[in-house]
């Protein structure tokens, strides 16, 4: 099992371009989770999704969109980069919530100049 | 504004002692979970506590969830230079999880 991957592992992105961060798990987990991460400090929640077809916003959603076709893949995408998004971000999975462990990706990261 | 304040922020200590790392809130969790986290990769679960006043040992570690869900600690014993990270507890509500800000432990030899 390969866990959870994410690609790229590192992106420099000009203000106002669009990029999309892939993340895939094959531990048939239903829950799906994106943070970002801002340096020195903990782990804020982007967006979440509960099975394929059903995403939620988390603490910080704005500039960000989810969509969860499938249970492996929950991409995030940027629109119209801001400096404010740089950061390096990580997706998680679980097969459910509150209780159980969640498995982290080894994280994109992200400039915007 | 942080749901989960931790403290401290920085830790610097000589091996062999002993060390508590706080997580507070105001709010209820379902559960809280404490991870540690390494430079360059994400962060690895190390337990979680989901009764009120529910304590868990894992070798030198020692968790503990407040009685009322609002808050747990973190104590090492003994420290040694391998628990040396990024220590973060997140508290579970309503299918989301919040993390604290993280302590910043180092163990010097």
């Amino acid at each position: 099992n390969a866990g959870v991957t994410q690609t790229p592992k590192f992106r420099i992105l000009k203000i106002g371009q669009s990029m999309t961060l892939q993340c895939a798990q094959d531990m048939n987990h239903n829950y799906m989770y994106w943070y970002r991460q801002d340096p020195g400090m903990g782990l804020k929640l982007i967006y979440y999704s509960v099975g394929a077809g059903i995403t939620d916003k988390g603490e910080v959603p704005n500039g960000y969109n989810v969509s969860r076709s499938t249970t492996e893949d929950f991409p995030l995408r940027l629109e119209l980069a801001a400096p404010s998004q740089t950061s390096v971000y990580f997706c998680a999975s679980s097969y459910s919530a509150l209780t159980d462990t969640q498995y982290f990706g080894p994280g994109t990261r992200l400039t915007v100049l | 504004t942080q749901l989960l304040e931790q403290s401290p922020q920085f830790l610097s200590i000589q091996e062999g002692e002993n060390l508590t790392v706080y997580c507070n809130s105001s709010s209820v969790f379902s559960s809280l979970q404490w991870y540690r986290q390494e430079p360059g990769e994400g962060p690895v679960l190390l337990v979680t506590v989901v009764t009120g006043g529910e304590v868990k040992k894992l070798k030198r570690l020692t968790f503990q969830f407040g009685d009322a869900r609002k808050d747990s600690s973190l104590h090492i014993t003994a420290a040694q230079p391998g628990d040396t990270g990024l220590y973060l507890c997140a508290g579970a509500r309503f299918n989301k999880f919040y993390f604290g800000s993280g302590t910043k432990l180092n163990v010097k030899p």
